[in-house]
């Protein structure tokens, strides 16, 4: 079945550890992006990638990485994980030839202690 | 810097119309999206509108003026399953910008 895949569903991490949240598609759309929601913040992009080889900034990046090797992959490396990056993370792609349906991930559940 | 303002709970009783307003601000506008999320799950796409107008996808609508940096998605026939987050958000070149959303409650 066609869609966009997430890892770990959930994982509690101590703060001042490395975590890399996992991002795959297979609908072979060129942008891809990922994004935080917080209660009442709705969803802040962080990164986003429009096509392989690329990547850009959102409204939150600090703290982040990313890096996309390949059309279907996107991960999300957090490098040293603080308490303010609990949150629920989603990944999303888009075909950047029409761009105006974005495909979600079903999240990933992080909390930092 | 850009904005959106949407209301944060909007309640309503089954079969019933609801509208849910958005206005932007926005350093750069392509369109506006209107996503729908149940239960923290994966958002989904329900309505883009590129130009001013009304925009018609079964019993959701979503209307756009640009002139007045202004949107609304309207649901109709309300079933219990609208009950959801509703996110509308702008689309700046290739990226959106969401709203906080609105809780939409549908009431027996």
């Amino acid at each position: 079945i066609a869609g966009i895949t997430q890892a770990p569903t959930s994982q509690i991490l101590a703060a001042g550890r490395r975590m890399t949240l996992r991002c795959t598609q297979d609908m072979r759309h060129n942008a891809m992006y990922w994004y935080r929601q917080d209660l009442g913040l709705g969803l802040r992009l962080i990164h986003y990638s429009n096509t392989a080889g690329t990547t850009g900034k959102g409204e939150v990046p600090d703290g982040y990485s990313v890096s996309r090797a390949n059309t279907d992959d996107f991960p999300l490396t957090l490098a040293s994980a603080v308490p303010s990056q609990t949150s629920v993370y989603f990944c999303a792609s888009s075909d950047s030839g029409t761009g105006n349906e974005q495909f979600f991930g079903p999240g990933t559940r992080l909390t930092v202690l | 810097g850009q904005s959106l303002e949407q209301p944060s709970e909007v309640t309503a009783v089954e079969g019933a119309i609801v509208q849910i307003n958005c206005t932007y601000q926005t350093s750069g506008f392509y369109g506006l999206s209107w996503y729908q999320q149940h239960d923290g799950g994966a958002p989904t796409f329900l309505s883009y509108n590129g130009l001013d107008g009304l925009e018609e996808t079964g019993r959701f609508s979503s209307f756009l003026s640009r002139s007045d940096s202004y949107g609304y998605l309207l649901l109709q026939e309300l079933q219990m399953k609208d009950s959801a987050s509703y996110f509308c958000a702008v689309k700046q070149g290739g990226k959106l910008i969401f709203g906080q959303g609105t809780e939409l409650s549908v009431k027996p």
